[in-house]
């Protein structure tokens, strides 16, 4: 069955303290791993899809990577702006249309 | 480009009643979803439509939930009868044909009382 785990839950970290969200996951046949971001209140925005290990996308002050069994999110000098809950979803081959999300990391940061 | 819409934002009900939720995609979208999510969990997908088909309704509690897209655009999810356990915020997203990138609305939070 297709698993994805993220850590840590939350996250709090300090305007300029730079971080990793890590999410792990356990599926036939990778088709994709997305990122989104979900501000309270809000549907998730969509952020990055990787393909295959050792893609990286970057936007901004966030850079996703991917290896066979895990992706993280960096996020180099976070400001306020970017506290929300990030949230990892993979797409297996045999499943297409069907997104398993993880539970999210939900990040604060400070002024 | 207008993202995807959905109506009511907010709904409060009680027990046994039902509920209904719309939804109109992203222009161009032939591929829409309805996702379900509980607070601090990610969604969980109840149900697919490529136009007006549903390919994968799996997921769908079929004893009590219900959705329709008769003309391949706007969709609507319904509950008959509500319980409890269905408060949650219910998720829209739509995507191209064909392609990965899903794009979400803003939700319609349900209580049922």
């Amino acid at each position: 069955e297709d698993q994805v785990t993220q850590s840590p839950e939350a996250l709090r970290l300090q305007e300029g303290e730079s971080s990793s969200l890590n999410c792990s996951y356990t599926v036939s046949g990778l088709r994709g791993l997305f990122w989104y971001r979900q501000d309270p209140g809000k549907g998730p925005e969509f952020l990055f899809t990787l393909y295959s290990a050792g893609e990286e996308k970057e936007k901004e002050r966030l850079k996703a990577t991917l290896t066979k069994k895990e992706s993280f999110l960096h996020i180099t000098a976070p400001k306020p702006e970017d506290s929300a809950t990030y949230l990892c979803a993979v797409q297996a081959g045999d499943s297409w249309g069907k997104l398993q999300f993880g539970a999210g990391t939900q990040v604060v940061v400070t002024p | 480009e207008a993202g995807v819409v959905q109506s009511p934002r907010y709904k409060i009900i009680e027990k046994k009643q039902p509920v209904a939720f719309w939804c109109n995609p992203i222009s161009g979208h032939n591929t829409l979803y309805w996702y379900l999510q509980n607070l601090g969990q990610g969604p969980e997908l109840l149900i697919r439509y490529e136009n007006e088909e549903a390919v994968d309704d799996s997921q769908l509690p079929k004893d009590r939930f219900s959705a329709e897209r008769l003309k391949g655009v706007d969709s609507t999810l319904k509950i008959q009868p509500a319980e409890l356990g269905d408060s949650a915020v219910y998720l829209c997203a739509s995507s191209r044909q064909g392609a990965d990138t899903q794009y979400f609305g803003p939700g319609t939070r349900l209580t049922v009382l």
